[in-house]
């Protein structure tokens, strides 16, 4: 099983610059989102979605925009990198809406440098 | 506005040794309660959950966590810590019906030989 994959694992930006970091999850889940880890500051949820065209805003959304046009994929896009967006980028995803008792599953990450 | 604590960001504990990890959460509806474990370079994985109805609760690798309503936690145990241990440790708690799961700012468990 794939569970939740993300691409790229690396990525190295100059400030200015856009992208689009690719999530998608092969579990039928309803529920998607997107963190933020930064040392010292645990996981802090920057979107999510309970389903295919529902998306709303975490605790740091400023910078960053999401859709979510199918089940499978949530994209995180960067429109104007910014050096306080240098971090790892987690997406995760659970089996309810909203999830409850239901535990994430996550991706192994995408640990961006933004120069 | 709700919350998760853990106490340490560090812990240090001899191979053989009781592993003990702090998680306080703040409100008066005992959420869904929930350790994840990252090892390095990798994504998050849930160690164990509290849901309702027995309050310790056995997870993965030998790990367990008591909920306790009466203190707000729910501190994650093991009796004897194993080198393969090592990693970084997140509590994390949800409510029925919110969309927002909440972590604590991680503590990271070394284990000296």
């Amino acid at each position: 099983n794939a569970g939740v994959t993300q691409t790229p694992k690396f990525q190295v930006l100059k400030t200015g610059q856009s992208m689009t970091l690719q999530c998608a999850q092969d579990m039928n889940h309803e529920y998607m989102s997107w963190y933020r880890q930064d040392p010292g500051m645990g996981l802090r949820l920057i979107h999510y979605s309970v389903g295919a065209g529902i998306t709303d805003q975490g605790e740091v959304p400023n910078g960053y925009n999401v859709s979510r046009s199918t089940t499978e994929d949530f994209p995180l896009r960067l429109l104007s990198a910014a050096p306080s967006q240098t971090s790892v980028y987690f997406c995760a995803s659970s089996y309810r809406d909203p999830p409850g008792e239901s535990p994430l599953h996550f991706g192994n990450g995408t640990r961006l440098t933004v120069t | 506005a709700q919350s998760v604590t853990q106490l340490g960001s560090h812990v240090s504990v001899s191979e053989g040794a009781l592993v003990l990890l702090r998680c306080n959460y703040s409100s008066s509806v005992p959420p869904y309660l929930f350790w994840y474990v990252q090892y390095p370079n990798q994504g998050l994985q849930l160690l164990l959950k509290y849901t309702t109805g027995a309050t310790l609760v056995k997870g993965i690798n030998g790990f367990e966590a008591e909920f306790k309503k009466s203190e707000t936690s729910f501190h994650l145990t093991k009796p004897s810590a194993h080198m393969s241990d090592a990693a970084e440790y997140f509590c994390a708690a949800t409510y029925s019906s919110a969309s927002k799961i909440i972590f604590g700012s991680g503590t990271r468990l070394s284990i000296r030989p």
